[in-house]
């Protein structure tokens, strides 16, 4: 069963606000939710992390409902060089405790001139 | 600057051959983690290790191995690679706190023909 469900793809245009949301049914009462930023030929890098209502930094915000059973990342005013796959995780552990990093396969966002 | 340095960005190999892809970070993080990419599945993560001598499987281990015997190094060894182990491979590193930012590596495309 798939920690979280994003969509496949989304398009925009420069200058747009982007809103990427993710569902995560079961997320435990101890997760946090983080989404990472992935260019083509580079790995993943840390974009935001939330617990719950709003985090907002110099890259993106990032909205949670009070149930967190989902999540939206909203990039403002978006340009080219934010062309990238954005994956949302929320925590996984193993039979031993540990937390994991499990990766879904991602939103594919396109940004148009 | 955090670093996660993986051994080669390109490698090619043939069938059958003994492959050793390796990881270095110098952030003294205890988990590193192996994921393999792929068109369309996102990244799914091979194995990690929480500790020294310590690893755990992840979601698709089979035909793979790892080794941590020093904190800072985590190499992944194919033992006998096979055309389907053709992949991008990436090397990630976090603390072992839950919710920490993971920091990954640039990734080796591994060709095996």
């Amino acid at each position: 069963l798939a920690k979280t469900t994003q969509p496949i793809s989304m398009d925009s245009y420069e200058g747009q606000e982007v809103n990427i949301t993710c569902s995560h049914n079961n997320i435990a009462t101890n997760d946090y939710i983080t989404w990472y930023q992935q260019f083509p030929s580079q790995g993943p890098r840390f974009i935001i992390q939330g617990y719950k209502t709003k985090v907002t930094n110099e890259v993106a915000s990032l909205f949670i409902p009070a149930d967190r059973k989902s999540s939206t990342l909203s990039l403002p005013r978006v340009s080219l060089s934010d062309t990238a796959v954005y994956y949302c995780l929320v925590g996984d552990r193993t039979n031993t405790g540990f937390q994991k990093l499990v990766f879904g396969t991602g939103t594919r966002l396109l940004v148009s001139p | 600057d955090v670093k996660v340095t993986q051994s080669s960005r390109y490698l090619v190999k043939r069938t059958g051959e003994k492959v050793f892809l390796e990881c270095v970070q110098d952030m003294d993080h205890e988990n590193m983690f192996w994921y393999r990419q792929d068109p369309g599945l996102g990244l799914r993560l091979i194995y990690f290790s929480y500790d020294v001598k310590m690893k755990e499987k992840g979601d698709i281990p089979e035909g793979y191995s790892v080794s941590r015997e020093k904190k800072e190094r985590f190499s992944l060894i194919l033992e006998s690679a096979s055309t389907n182990q053709t992949s991008m491979y990436l090397c990630a590193s976090s603390f072992r706190s839950p919710n920490t930012e993971a920091f990954f590596g640039q990734g080796t495309r591994l060709t095996v023909v």
